[in-house]
């Protein structure tokens, strides 16, 4: 079967940092996405990772591990609207198909 | 600037009734793709389709069917609502078969069926 697990919350103060694990077990593997969801609205792409090591784009990071089947997600310097779901997805074909977490739910406090 | 709309942002729907939801992207992507959210499970995909009158089953189709007669529409349908359909619908697009293809999302339904 189909296994994608992420935290459920996480709490961090502004200006920290916050990493979201997410592992994974699936039956094909044609890349890991991470999407940001705020309350109410649609998922946004934020990275896409398909090569072990480490992808940075501006104050996100993304690393992949293939062999561990491990990813996480890396946000520096936490702003407040940084407040949001974060979603790990795994494409499990080359159609683009995604499985996804149940999602990340990170709390930014001043 | 790429583009999903979704015909409804709140749906109210007794239960037994035919339900249409539709979503349409205006980036010439093949591959469209809905889903169901609900708290603690995520995203599940529905249905896919990858072009048009093509279209595959997803993880929990049953209840569910689909229809996709031009490229920029993909329709989900509830052929009689029930309780336990009453959730988030998403509707994705996405470009070619190519790795890396991100998936574009649509603001998505939020369907109450009494």
């Amino acid at each position: 079967g189909q296994n994608i697990d992420q935290p459920t919350e996480m709490t961090a103060t502004e200006g920290a940092i916050v990493q979201i694990n997410c592992t994974y077990q699936t039956s094909g593997f044609n890349g890991l996405f991470w999407y940001q969801q705020h309350a109410g609205e649609a998922p946004t792409f934020l990275s896409y990772n398909v090569l072990d090591g480490l992808e940075e784009k501006g104050r996100f990071s993304s690393f992949l591990s293939r062999s561990k089947g491990y990813s996480y997600l890396l946000l520096k310097e936490l702003q407040m609207k940084d407040s949001a779901s974060y979603l790990c997805a795994v494409a499990t074909d080359s159609w683009g198909k995604l499985q996804f977490g149940a999602g990340t739910q990170v709390v930014v406090t001043p | 600037d790429v583009k999903v709309t979704q015909s409804s942002r709140y749906l109210v729907k007794r239960t037994g009734e035919k339900v249409f939801l539709e979503c349409v992207q205006d980036m010439d992507h093949e591959n469209m793709f809905w889903y169901r959210q609900d708290p603690g499970l995520g995203l599940r995909l529905i249905y896919f389709s990858y072009d048009v009158k093509m279209k595959e089953k997803g993880d929990i189709p049953e209840g569910y069917s689909v229809s996709r007669e031009k490229k920029e529409r993909f329709s989900l349908i509830l052929e009689s609502a029930s309780t336990n359909q009453t959730s988030m619908y998403l509707c994705a697009s996405r470009g070619a078969r190519l790795a890396g293809r991100e998936q574009y999302f649509g603001p998505g339904t939020r369907l109450t069926v009494t």
